[in-house]
């Protein structure tokens, strides 16, 4: 069973690049996140969607997008770059609230 | 600000010692999770509570959710050096916020042997 899988594990932006992290989950989970882990921290909310067609921004939602076109890929885009960006993401998906939260294995985003 | 405030944000003790891990908050939650993360991966859960007052036992870990349901804890009995990790605490608030999934900063335990 695959899970949750994110891609890529690495990478390094040039400040002002654009890039899209993918995220694919096979457990026809409805619920499906984005978040950034920077050093010593918690993990923060970007976006999250409830189901394909539906998503709404978690609590530092600036300088990116996401879209669920499908119930399998919730894909986030970044647009221009800026070091503050650089973190570890992670994707996350659920059945539903207060269930099980599955991650993927994160991507490491450096942005110089 | 941090939605759910987690301490101590680290721990270093010796194994064979016990230690207890806060989650709190000032608003009300229907269920916390505790997550426990290693190095290079994502968190992986290790228990839901949901009713206020529950407490719920995994091996030497014990869960506790709060009466009020804004607060929980997580206490390890004799901990060992494979206890090693960050422990999460997250919490749905339902309402117009359905959905979202909070996080914690963690507590970053170590344990010697």
């Amino acid at each position: 069973n695959a899970g949750v899988t994110q891609t890529p594990k690495f990478r390094i932006l040039k400040i002002g690049q654009s890039m899209t992290l993918q995220c694919t989950q096979d457990m026809n989970h409805n619920y499906m996140y984005w978040y950034r882990q920077d050093p010593g921290m918690g993990l923060k909310l970007i976006y999250y969607s409830v189901g394909a067609g539906i998503t709404d921004k978690g609590e530092v939602p600036n300088g990116y997008n996401v879209s669920r076109s499908t119930t399998e890929d919730f894909p986030l885009r970044l647009e221009l770059a800026a070091p503050s960006q650089t973190s570890v993401y992670f994707c996350a998906s659920s059945y539903t609230e207060g269930t099980e939260a599955f991650f993927g294995q994160g991507t490491r985003l450096t942005v110089v | 600000t941090q939605l759910l405030e987690q301490s101590p944000q680290f721990l270093s003790i010796q194994e064979g010692e016990n230690l207890t891990v806060y989650c709190n908050s000032s608003s009300v939650f229907s269920s916390l999770q505790w997550y426990r993360q290693e190095p290079g991966e994502g968190p992986v859960l290790l228990v839901t509570v949901v009713t206020g007052g529950e407490v719920k036992k995994l091996k030497r870990l014990t869960f506790q959710f709060g009466d009020a349901r804004k607060d929980s804890s997580l206490h390890i009995t004799a901990a060992q050096p494979g206890d090693t990790g960050l422990y999460l605490c997250a919490g749905e608030n339902r309402g117009s916020t359905l959905g979202r999934l909070y996080f914690g900063r963690g507590t970053q335990l170590t344990v010697w042997p």
